[in-house]
């Protein structure tokens, strides 16, 4: 069965930083992409950060460009979003997804606030 | 960046009903846009994929069409489980893009 687990989420203040993890099972993690989304309260999806299988490619919506960094460990099937100069507009519900988002994780809540 | 405009963004519809939902791509895509469906509270669930495949799993009643700038998300027979807030997502190129959602709720 596949399945994509977040953890990592909590409250941090603004100019806080904070790491995701995504543990993953049930696929070939090392031969798929992988994303995160996230959702802020009450609104749309927006797609954050994607890399590729091998870890060489990331890209990155504007909004995030400079501040988060994504990441992978084949060897450990796991996703890591490193989230830093966090702004009240980065609360969100963060969902682990697979690189065509047809996989998704329950999601990890963050809320940056003081 | 491509920008993704879906409408409506809201509708009323009644069981029974056929539903359009439209995509408009601010500039060729091919047939890189899936389609999803997320429930107030749940996980998001992709629909189609490429334009127009059906997602295993996936009621025959969705359909998608549409490649270039113009994409629509049919169900062609409402049913109570299928009112949820639909969103389209172009994977053309990076930045990926969401359109902003549209809500299919009971009339």
């Amino acid at each position: 069965e596949v399945q994509v687990v977040e953890s990592g989420g909590g409250l941090v203040q603004p100019g806080g930083s904070l790491r995701l993890s995504c543990a993953a099972s049930g696929f070939t993690f090392s031969s798929s992409a992988m994303s995160w989304v996230r959702q802020a309260p009450g609104k749309g999806l927006e797609w954050v950060s994607t890399i590729s299988g091998g870890g060489l490619g990331t890209y990155y919506a504007d909004s995030v460009k400079g501040r988060f960094t994504i990441s992978r460990d084949n060897s450990k099937n796991t996703l890591y979003l490193q989230m830093s100069s966090l702004r009240a507009e980065d609360t969100a519900l963060y969902y682990c997804t697979d690189g065509d988002q047809a996989k998704w994780g329950q999601g990890a809540l963050v809320t940056v606030s003081s | 960046d491509i920008q993704m405009t879906q409408s409506p963004s809201a509708m009323s519809a009644s069981v029974g009903d056929r539903v359009t939902i439209t995509c408009r791509a601010s500039q060729g895509i091919s047939n890189s846009l899936a389609w999803f469906q997320q429930k107030p509270g749940k996980v998001p669930k992709r629909l189609i994929y490429s334009a127009s495949s059906l997602q295993s799993g996936v009621p025959s009643r969705f359909s998608g069409s549409g490649s270039g700038t113009e994409f629509t998300l049919t169900i062609s027979s409402l049913q109570p489980e299928d009112f949820a807030t639909y969103y389209c997502l172009q994977h053309y190129t990076y930045p990926r893009t969401f359109g902003q959602g549209t809500k299919v709720e009971v009339k």
